[in-house]
């Protein structure tokens, strides 16, 4: 079957530590991005990449890293620099094609707790 | 200001009812619109978009855009307990840039 997973789907951390979200698509998708959705906020965008080794910086990317080291593959480390990581984060990915719109398709998300 | 303003709700309507969605924009580059819908503690899933102005319709629901007044709509017919949900707007300048959304509106329709 063709998607999206993150993982974990749940995932606590203490303060001070650095924690990895996995992200990874088997649709043959360019791009892909990260999103942090919070209660009342609806969904902010973090970073995205259009291309493997090539990534933009969204609207709140203060405190979060990426990576692109393969076309299937977009983690997202959130770092101790991130003051309120407590969030619900979302991966999507999208073909590139210039004719048509190109849906973004999330993934099931992954749940940070802070502690 | 918001680019994309949208009632958090939440909006609870009794099964059958037609329900309305909206949002507005303020950019005037948004040329596609999108509704998604997502289930608790899920991600989200595309039900429409709209590229302009105009209507699009699909099966009990329709998107309606009205660049005039900046202006997005989701229409519900027959509304179902199966459709509570949180429906979020999306818009974008280019189809496949990068989407700035509502907030979202929390759906509840009661048996």
């Amino acid at each position: 079957d063709g998607g999206i997973t993150q993982s974990p789907k749940y995932l606590f951390r203490k303060e001070g530590q650095n924690v990895t979200l996995s992200c990874e698509q088997n649709l043959n998708h360019d791009a892909m991005y990260w999103y942090r959705q919070d209660p009342g906020q609806g969904l902010r965008l973090i970073y995205y990449s259009q291309i493997v080794n090539d990534f933009q910086k969204g609207d709140i990317a203060e405190g979060y890293s990426v990576s692109r080291e393969k076309k299937e593959s977009f983690p997202l480390t959130v770092t101790s620099a991130q003051k309120n990581p407590t969030a619900f984060y979302l991966c999507a990915s999208s073909s590139t094609r210039l004719s048509s719109y190109n849906e973004q398709f999330f993934g099931p998300g992954t749940r940070l707790t802070v502690l | 200001q918001k680019e994309v303003e949208q009632d958090p709700g939440p909006l609870s309507v009794p099964e059958g009812a037609i329900v309305s969605l909206n949002c507005t924009y303020s950019n005037s580059a948004f040329q596609y619109f999108m509704w998604y819908r997502q289930y608790s503690r899920k991600g989200p899933e595309l039900l429409m978009y709209t590229y302009s102005s105009g209507n699009k319709e699909d099966g009990r629901f329709t998107a309606q855009v009205d660049k005039s007044s900046k202006y997005i709509s989701l229409f519900i017919r027959d509304s179902q307990p199966s459709d509570s949900a949180t429906y979020l707007c999306a818009s974008s300048n280019f189809g496949n840039e990068k989407l700035t959304f509502g907030t979202g509106t929390r759906l509840t329709i009661i048996p």
